[in-house]
């Protein structure tokens, strides 16, 4: 199982931004997915999940409205579109799997470090 | 929201002792309810999932309890690669939360 983010970069605030995340060493289409954050110096965040089908999405309430998470299965890639940046949004991202029994998240990738400063 | 409040926030532990950590729960989450070590640098690592089952190539030291909505993990005997910081994380009711972690330290 490999994950690999991408897209992580120094924006400024109200700004947008996309992440992705490149799957490989498992079928895609069978995991739900996660986005999962860290702020400097703080614990870790849950941000947003999507379904295997990629029908249902989910996003914590600190990010709703703003944050979209999506999927292309054809491609093993999950992404994460950002808008309207805020400084509290600065944090490593981290993309997950989400474990096919019970949710917790069983694979994870090295992270990609999103800063939201002027 | 399900809050998730873990004690004590460091703990300070010589090699070869035993550290107990605790998770609680501010509502029920049954036993949907994952540990994980998080070393700097380093992607997090699922220990135990289902509040005592291990993961895939966790060592036995590792253990995971659950008495209703407070939970613990043990690491029996502390070896110098876990030192680390810990989570717990519920999965059992949107939005999944994690607690605010434990840091385990050299005595």
């Amino acid at each position: 199982v490999q994950l690999l983010e991408s897209g992580g970069a120094l924006v400024q605030p109200g700004g947008s931004l996309r992440l992705s995340c490149a799957a490989s060493g498992f079928t895609f289409s069978d995991y739900a997915m996660s986005w999962v954050r860290q702020a400097p110096g703080k614990g870790l965040e849950w941000v947003s999940t999507i379904s295997a089908s990629g029908g249902n999405t989910y996003h914590a309430d600190s990010v709703k409205g703003r944050f979209t998470i999506s999927r292309d299965n054809s491609q093993n890639s999950l992404s994460l579109q950002m808008k309207s940046l805020r400084a509290e949004d600065t944090a490593l991202y981290y993309c997950a799997r989400v474990a096919l029994i019970l949710g917790q998240f069983d694979n994870w990738g090295l992270g990609t470090l999103v800063t939201v400063s002027s | 929201e399900t809050v998730m409040t873990q004690s004590p926030a460091t703990l300070s532990v010589s090699p070869g002792e035993r550290a107990t950590l605790s998770c609680g729960a501010s509502q029920s989450v049954v036993s949907n309810l994952a540990w994980y070590q998080k070393k700097p640098g380093q992607a997090p690592r699922l220990l135990i999932y289902g509040a005592s089952t291990r993961a895939t190539g966790v060592p036995v030291r590792f253990s995971g309890s659950r008495s209703g909505t407070e939970f613990t993990l043990t690491i029996s005997s502390l070896q110098s690669e876990d030192f680390a910081v810990y989570y717990c994380q519920q999965y059992n009711r949107w939005p999944w939360t994690f607690g605010q972690g434990t840091k385990v330290e050299i005595k």
